[in-house]
């Protein structure tokens, strides 16, 4: 089957510890973002890349980092330095940057420990 | 200002009725626009894109009013599982896109 996923479902964080959500896609798509929701509120986004190693910071880009080594892989690292990690987690894909529609993975919840 | 809003809700409806609810932009050169639909803890999916003509989709009518710079969303013969959080999306194009999403309304349909 086709589509993007995310893992782990839910994961815990210690304090000072850096964790890694996973995000996949087999749709063959050039752009790839991910997004943080918090409980009431619409996504905001973390950062985003168009390209295979290349990426670029979104609006809330501290204390989180990415790498896009290849193109079906996004991972998301999210730093001892992000002091309120806790969140709903959203990997997204599309075709072209911003023009095409958006495709979610199941998303992964982050809770501080 | 924010860059999108939508109000909040919750709009709370019996089954059958007809609901619409609008999503402002400010920026009036965003050139696409999307509704999403987002379930509770769950991942949020497209429900329709919007058109400068206006789109329908069975019971969804999604239209766009580039003057006063909206969308909207229409939903007919609202059913049980209508109830969720529909989210607006808009993006513009400059010297690298921008794609704003709405923090959503939440619809909550009664038997």
């Amino acid at each position: 089957d086709g589509g993007i996923t995310q893992s782990p479902k839910y994961l815990f964080r210690k304090e000072g510890q850096n964790v890694t959500l996973s995000c996949e896609q087999n749709l063959n798509h050039d752009a790839m973002y991910w997004y943080r929701q918090d409980p009431g509120q619409g996504l905001r986004l973390i950062y985003y890349s168009q390209i295979v190693n290349d990426f670029q910071k979104g609006d809330i880009a501290e204390g989180y980092s990415v790498s896009r080594e290849k193109k079906e892989s996004f991972p998301l690292t999210v730093t001892s330095a992000q002091k309120n990690p806790t969140a709903f987690y959203l990997c997204a894909s599309s075709g072209t940057s911003g023009g095409e529609t958006q495709y979610f993975g199941p998303g992964t919840r982050l809770l501080v420990l | 200002r924010k860059e999108v809003e939508q109000d909040p809700g919750p709009f709370n409806v019996p089954e059958g009725a007809t609901v619409a609810f609008n999503c402002t932009y400010s920026n009036s050169a965003s050139q696409s626009f999307f509704w999403y639909r987002q379930d509770c803890r769950k991942e949020p999916k497209l429900l329709m894109s919007v058109y400068s003509s206006g789109n329908e989709d069975g019971r969804f009518t999604a239209q766009l009013n580039r003057a006063s710079q909206y969308i909207s969303l229409l939903i007919r013969d609202s059913k049980l599982s209508d109830s969720a959080t529909y989210l607006c999306v808009v993006v513009s194009y400059s010297s690298a896109s921008k794609i704003i999403f709405g923090s959503g309304t939440r619809l909550s349909i009664r038997p």
